[in-house]
């Protein structure tokens, strides 16, 4: 079957570092998504990535989409305490598969 | 843009009872909708796609009849969850996808506790 391998699992930090985060996958996914969850709260779409290669940025956030369309990693820059969450890769097209999640702690 | 909105936030109630989560999309027109169920600690897991007018398509392992989806409009989908066990108290999250792009927006979430 399917496996989408999302790591690290967790992550601590202080406060102003980079943070790195990747998935992979044994499929070959058209969209790769990625999401932020605060506690009690739904999924927040942080990134979109539709092409192959491509390398999106918002803000401190930056994310690729792997050439071989079966991984992607997410890069947070300088980062900040409302940062802290997890965070979901959703690779799919009609229906997305969630990563088991990056839980981000950072450290005043 | 892209808001979408879920009816109760909370919800508590008795075993054997039934409940009924609302999802709409406030500001586009989504042709397709999705019910996930997350556990305390784990990621989303997918329960059912529904697209409008049409039946809905349930994952593996979830029983239609128990999780009754309705997807009567274009911007309006219901879970109901008939005679709820403590077993499916969880946290239910809607999402949908508008008509021109594959993203899907999440609700916030309904947090469903069966006594």
């Amino acid at each position: 079957g399917q496996q989408l391998n999302q790591s690290p699992q967790s992550m601590f930090i202080q406060e102003g570092e980079d943070v790195s985060m990747n998935c992979t996958s044994s499929s070959i996914f058209n969209t790769w998504l990625w999401y932020k969850q605060d506690p009690g709260e739904g999924p927040v779409l942080l990134i979109a990535l539709y092409k192959a290669g491509e390398l999106t940025s918002n803000g401190r956030l930056t994310a690729q989409f792997g050439i071989t369309r079966k991984d992607s990693f997410l890069n947070i820059s300088a980062s900040i305490p409302s940062d802290v969450g997890i965070y979901f890769c959703a690779p799919g097209a009609q229906k997305l598969v969630f990563g088991q999640g990056t839980r981000l702690t950072i450290n005043p | 843009g892209a808001v979408v909105s879920q009816h109760p936030s909370w919800v508590i109630c008795k075993s054997g009872t039934s409940v009924k989560i609302e999802c709409r999309s406030l500001d586009f027109q989504a042709t397709t909708m999705f019910w996930y169920r997350q556990f305390p600690k784990q990621s989303l897991m997918l329960m059912a796609t529904s697209n409008e007018g049409s039946k809905a398509t349930y994952e593996q392992g979830v029983e239609k009849d128990k999780f009754l989806i309705n997807h009567a409009s274009l911007t309006l989908s219901t879970l109901t969850v008939t005679s709820a066990h403590p077993e499916d108290s969880s946290f239910y999250i809607c999402s949908a996808r508008g008509t021109l792009t594959d993203t899907q927006y999440f609700g916030p979430g309904t947090r469903l506790t069966v006594l």
